[in-house]
């Protein structure tokens, strides 16, 4: 099976920057996702790595290292908007599947205060 | 342009009752999945559909079945609901996984209480 984790909350301040770590051990790993979910919304997706290093997009940056098991979400400029859960998927096909499953780590729930 | 709709967006049953959940995308999507996120456990597979007429377990299936008769509908169903099944429901959907990134696109989520 699949093992993802991360933090179940942090806090941070209005225009400070952030790192949300999220590992993982998996078979037939395919890609790292991030999305955010507001309270009572659906998730959106932020980020997707599949090969190591940083993809940088506006404020969020998502970085990749596929020997650790390790990535992290950095969110930069921090708004009270960005006060939400991320979450972390992993993408893999595991020996003997079929196709490719998502599974999603418990998220971490960010507050950002003034 | 919709993208992906869930019916409906709250019920409560009954222990023992059944039901239905719709989910419809107009993106042309071959895969369609079922999660269920729960507090404290994040979002759990309870089924997917890789293309119409298709069907496979996730990793939390039991109590649901799933049908995929179009390509754009993917209905998950409760036989017998139980209090376990108290959860949101979130349907998705996305592109075949090839050289894409494989973004799920989700609904809104459905709001299932079983008394």
């Amino acid at each position: 099976g699949q093992n993802i984790d991360q933090p179940t909350e942090m806090t941070a301040t209005e225009g400070a920057i952030v790192q949300i770590n999220c590992t993982y051990q998996t078979s037939g790993f395919n890609g790292l996702f991030w999305y955010q979910q507001h309270a009572g919304e659906a998730p959106t997706f932020l980020s997707y790595n599949v090969l190591d290093g940083l993809e940088e997009k506006g404020r969020f940056s998502s970085f990749l290292s596929r020997s650790k098991g390790y990535s992290y979400l950095l969110l930069k400029e921090l708004q009270m908007k960005d006060s939400a859960s991320y979450l972390c998927a992993v993408r893999a096909r595991p020996p003997g599947a079929g196709s490719y499953q998502l599974t999603f780590g418990k998220g971490t729930k960010l507050s950002v205060i003034p | 342009n919709a993208g992906v709709t869930q019916t409906p967006k709250f019920r409560v049953l009954k222990t023992g009752q059944s039901m239905t959940l719709l989910c419809a995308q107009d993106m042309n999507h071959e895969y369609m999945y079922w999660y269920r996120q729960d507090p404290g456990m994040g979002l759990r597979l309870i089924h997917y559909s890789v293309g119409e007429g298709t069907t496979a377990k996730g990793e939390v299936p039991d109590g649901y079945n799933v049908s995929r008769l179009k390509k754009q509908n993917f209905l998950l169903g409760l036989e017998s609901a139980a209090p376990s099944q108290t959860s949101v429901y979130f349907c998705a959907s996305s592109y075949r996984d090839r050289a894409d990134t494989g973004e799920l696109f989700f609904g809104e989520g459905s709001r299932l209480t079983v008394l």
